[in-house]
């Protein structure tokens, strides 16, 4: 079972640039959710999505623009990188927005900005 | 507001030796509580949860933790550390959203190392 699929693993970007990392899972879940993790500050929410055709904003939104493509797939878009973007982004899903759901996590993106 | 702090963001204990990872909450409601585990540029694996069922909860690997409303902690043990448990632990407090979603916060993390 894949679970929750990220690409790319790794990405270096250029200040300026435009980049979209994708991600998908194949548990049929209705929530997913996008983190960010920077040293000594745990993961951070940058944006969610409750279910297919909802998005919330979260901790850290600027910068970023999310896409909820269908159940299946939540994208997260920079559309114009800064060096405070580098870090290493985690997408995740769970079954339903009730609170006691844990969610599944991807393997991470590994984001440097120069 | 939720929030969750982790009281030491680095423990380190011997191998065979007990572990105790510190985490207080902080939340509106009635809260659902995770532990998570992060071994070195690995994805986050679930280790255990709290879900208003019973206080003391049992996850893999031979954690446990148990909820205490009156202190507002959700503190995390095991009774002999092995050398493979050293990881990067995070305790989450969940709640809903404004959009109804599941948000999930996180701790800032505590570095578990086991020595020989």
């Amino acid at each position: 079972n894949a679970g929750v699929t990220q690409t790319p693993k790794f990405q270096v970007l250029k200040t300026g640039q435009s980049m979209t990392l994708q991600c998908a899972q194949d548990m049929n879940h209705n929530s997913m959710y996008w983190y960010r993790q920077d040293p000594g500050m745990g993961l951070r929410l940058i944006y969610y999505s409750a279910s297919e055709g909802t998005t919330d904003k979260g901790e850290v939104p600027n910068g970023y623009n999310v896409s909820r493509l269908n159940k299946r797939e939540f994208s997260l878009r920079l559309e114009s990188a800064a060096p405070s973007q580098t870090s290493v982004y985690f997408c995740a899903s769970s079954e339903a927005p009730q609170k006691n759901t844990e969610a599944f996590f991807g393997q991470g993106t590994r984001l440097t900005v120069v | 507001a939720q929030s969750v702090t982790q009281l030491d963001s680095h423990v380190s204990v011997s191998e065979g030796t007990p572990v105790l990872l510190r985490c207080n909450y902080s939340s509106s409601y009635s809260p659902s509580l995770f532990w998570y585990v992060q071994h070195p540029n690995k994805g986050l694996q679930l280790l255990l949860k709290y879900t208003s069922a019973a206080t003391l909860v049992k996850g893999i690997n031979g954690f446990e933790a148990e909820f205490k409303k009156s202190e507002t902690s959700f503190h995390l043990t095991k009774p002999s550390a092995h050398m493979s448990d050293a990881a990067e632990y995070f305790c989450v407090v969940s709640d809903r959203g404004t959009g109804g979603g599941n948000k999930l916060t996180f701790g800032t993390g505590t570095q578990l190392k086991v020595e020989l």
